[in-house]
């Protein structure tokens, strides 16, 4: 079975811009988690969609969206990037919702540097 | 809100025990505790996760305080691929339906061989 995958895995934007990374889960996984990862802050919850909606969400501006299709890929916005947004953002899919299911199978990640 | 704390860093020598521990004081009644590892540029992987009861697996065991203030991490016998940095997370509600996964900074564990 394939597992999670996340692209592109590297991308350079400069401030003021807006970025839009994909991340497709695991065949029947129907919940997919975003997270932000930074050397200072380390690893933060940033929302969950399950079925299509946002089931759950972080401590994030709402300068982070995201959305969930029908096929259950997910993609997650970042609009008006600041430098501060530089980190790696992990993706990761489950069964069930966070709220419910105990295992998450992680992506490996894309690595945004915002110039 | 409910935090982790974790020591920055251990080490161990191959095919000795390893407890790795994580104090939340503030955890509430409801609050999974989950730990995940993640191996030099890959991303986080499950390990464990328990309520109140100490729980095995095939990877390892986790020990709950009976207050469940803090948790124990237990690899029994520690080998070169275990070296990760260990996270230790709450999972659990937040404020009406909302639910969070909170993180700790995580231990980096060194293995010697």
């Amino acid at each position: 079975k394939a597992g999670v995958t996340q692209t592109p895995r590297y991308l350079i934007k400069t401030r003021g811009q807006q970025v839009t990374l994909s991340c497709s889960p695991i065949s029947g996984h129907r919940s997919v988690s975003w997270y932000q990862q930074t050397p200072g802050q380390g690893l933060q919850f940033l929302f969950e969609y399950f079925s299509e909606t946002q089931r759950n969400k972080g401590n994030f501006p709402g300068r982070f969206s995201g959305r969930q299709f029908s096929n259950s890929r997910s993609e997650m916005n970042v609009s008006t990037l600041e430098l501060g947004d530089s980190a790696l953002y992990l993706c990761a899919s489950s069964l069930e919702t966070v709220e419910t299911y105990n295992e998450q199978f992680f992506g490996p990640g894309t690595r945004l540097t915002v110039l | 809100d409910a935090k982790t704390t974790q020591p920055n860093s251990m080490e161990s020598n191959e095919e000795e025990p390893v407890h790795l521990p994580c104090n939340h004081s503030t955890i509430s009644g409801t609050d999974y505790i989950h730990w995940y590892r993640q191996l030099p540029s890959q991303g986080p992987e499950y390990v464990i996760h328990g309520l109140t009861s100490n729980v095995n697996n095939r990877m390892a065991s986790l020990a709950i305080a009976e207050d469940r203030k803090s948790s124990t991490l237990i690899l029994h016998r520690a080998t070169l691929r275990d070296a990760a940095v260990y996270y230790c997370i709450l999972r659990g509600r937040s404020g009406g339906s909302n639910y969070k996964l909170t993180f700790g900074k995580g231990t980096l564990l060194t293995v010697n061989p």
